[in-house]
């Protein structure tokens, strides 16, 4: 089936500074990859759908230049969030759809811890 | 964007018992897809269901459509410990996941 790689799975940065999750997919092309973040006991909730070789589209709400998404190949999208603050921590995962199976596959998520 | 309501929010199970989790909509859904996110994990597509009255089983997972394309449900029969986790309906929509609230299931030996 479809793989979806995300690194990192955790990390721990200081306020203010940056943070890059690496979302691939390894044996299909994803012209469409998509990012989620989730709060503990609750959903996943749609940041941002990221478009291979254009920019990416946003949620209400999601601010674009503080996650910043960037999508250069057909295998790789990366998020990155700027100026991080205690208020970023989460658990953000990534997904994309290879349409040889149904349903979408899931990176295995990154839990950001902003300190 | 379409909105899928999911009950209940908990659910506490003896180990053998069956139980059920519902997803619902005030509006006709085109497809509902059900996830399985073990504590920890990340979420791991379990069926997708686009007719209408749909059933499909995997195993002990029986998982159904509404005739009206409304509402689905996930029932599972014999528990085990194993189906520990928190489970989501979903709905794609133009290519975006809408999920619902999910269903948090602790199974007790």
């Amino acid at each position: 089936g479809a793989v979806v790689s995300q690194h990192p799975s955790w990390v721990i940065c200081k306020s203010g500074t940056s943070v890059k999750i690496e979302c691939r997919s390894l044996d299909f092309q994803a012209t469409t990859m998509f990012w989620y973040r989730q709060f503990p006991k609750q959903s996943l909730m749609l940041m941002a759908t990221s478009n291979e070789g254009s920019k990416a589209t946003y949620e209400q709400g999601v601010e674009k230049d503080k996650f910043l998404i960037n999508h250069a190949s057909l295998t790789l999208s990366t998020l990155t969030v700027t100026s991080a603050h205690p208020e970023d921590s989460s658990f953000y995962i990534c997904s994309a759809s290879d349409i040889e199976y149904y349903g979408y596959t899931f990176g295995s998520g990154t839990r950001l811890t902003v300190v | 964007g379409q909105q899928v309501m999911q009950i209940p929010q908990y659910q506490h199970v003896q180990e053998g018992e069956d139980f059920t989790t519902y997803c619902n909509s005030s509006t006709t859904l085109s497809n509902i897809q059900w996830y399985k996110q073990r504590p920890g994990g990340h979420p791991v597509f379990l069926i997708q269901l686009v007719k209408s009255g749909e059933v499909k089983k995997q195993k002990r997972l029986t998982f159904q459509f509404g005739e009206a394309k409304k509402n689905s449900s996930l029932h599972i029969t014999a528990t085990q410990t194993t189906d520990v986790g928190t489970y989501f309906c979903a709905t794609d929509s133009w290519g975006k996941l809408q999920f619902g609230a999910g269903t948090q299931v602790v199974v007790t030996p």
